[in-house]
């Protein structure tokens, strides 16, 4: 069964502190993704990754940096934690060249900085 | 550019049909349609591409209207297992890594 892993599905964090989440998908996939979801706001890509080492800004990057040193992992990092990034962090990973999907969402880390 | 998806909200009763449409004011190279029940990570349903025209199976299809650069999702003879948030994810270039545009989601709920 093939999967997309989150590292935490719930997490609380203090304003300032430097947060870590990971995703490790096993499907073999090129492309990876950081959404975060928002009430109303719908999902918005953060960054996404088509190779290792290498990484592109989404929508909304400000904020975070990711890392995908190996390929089956792609982790998303808040340098500094603040309470508007509380919300609903969701990995994703699709094949390359097959028009960016379809796409195999993880469970999600819901994140809370206080 | 976040596309458009219409209504953002629907009730239905069960055995009804119901339509969901996402627009983009862009160009759009394909759409991809996502359900996601409460607390869980959304799913795949299906991809689109310009040039094809209507997919999906018995209940659960969808069109891609290149003219109106709109997509319209159809779910027929509802059942209480379509009860969800479905999101349209668009793309406006090929190649497959640009990652997915999403509309704010449509929620459907079917009353039995």
């Amino acid at each position: 069964d093939v999967k997309v892993t989150q590292s935490s599905r719930y997490l609380v964090k203090r304003t300032g502190e430097k947060v870590f989440l990971e995703c490790v998908q096993d499907m073999d996939h090129e492309n990876m993704f950081w959404y975060r979801q928002d009430p109303g706001l719908g999902l918005r890509l953060i960054y996404f990754s088509y190779d290792v080492k290498m990484k592109e800004k989404g929508d909304i990057p400000e904020g975070y940096s990711v890392s995908r040193e190996k390929k089956e992992r792609f982790s998303l990092i808040l340098e500094s934690a603040s309470t508007n990034q509380t919300s609903m962090y969701l990995c994703a990973s699709s094949l390359f060249h097959l028009a960016g999907g379809p796409g195999f969402f993880g469970p999600g880390t819901r994140l809370t900085v206080l | 550019q976040q596309p458009v998806q219409s209504p953002q909200a629907v009730i239905l009763r069960e055995g009804e049909d119901a339509v969901i449409n996402c627009s983009s004011s862009k160009a759009l190279y394909s759409v991809h349609w996502y359900r996601q029940k409460h607390g869980e990570a959304p799913v795949f349903l299906m991809i689109l591409l310009k040039g094809g025209e209507q997919k999906g199976h018995e209940k659960i299809s969808a069109s891609f209207n290149e003219k109106k650069q709109q997509s319209s999702l159809y779910l027929t003879a509802s059942q209480l297992s379509y009860s969800g948030t479905y999101f349209c994810g668009t793309e406006y270039s090929g190649g497959g890594a640009d990652g997915l545009t999403f509309g704010k989601g449509t929620h459907l709920i079917i009353q039995p």
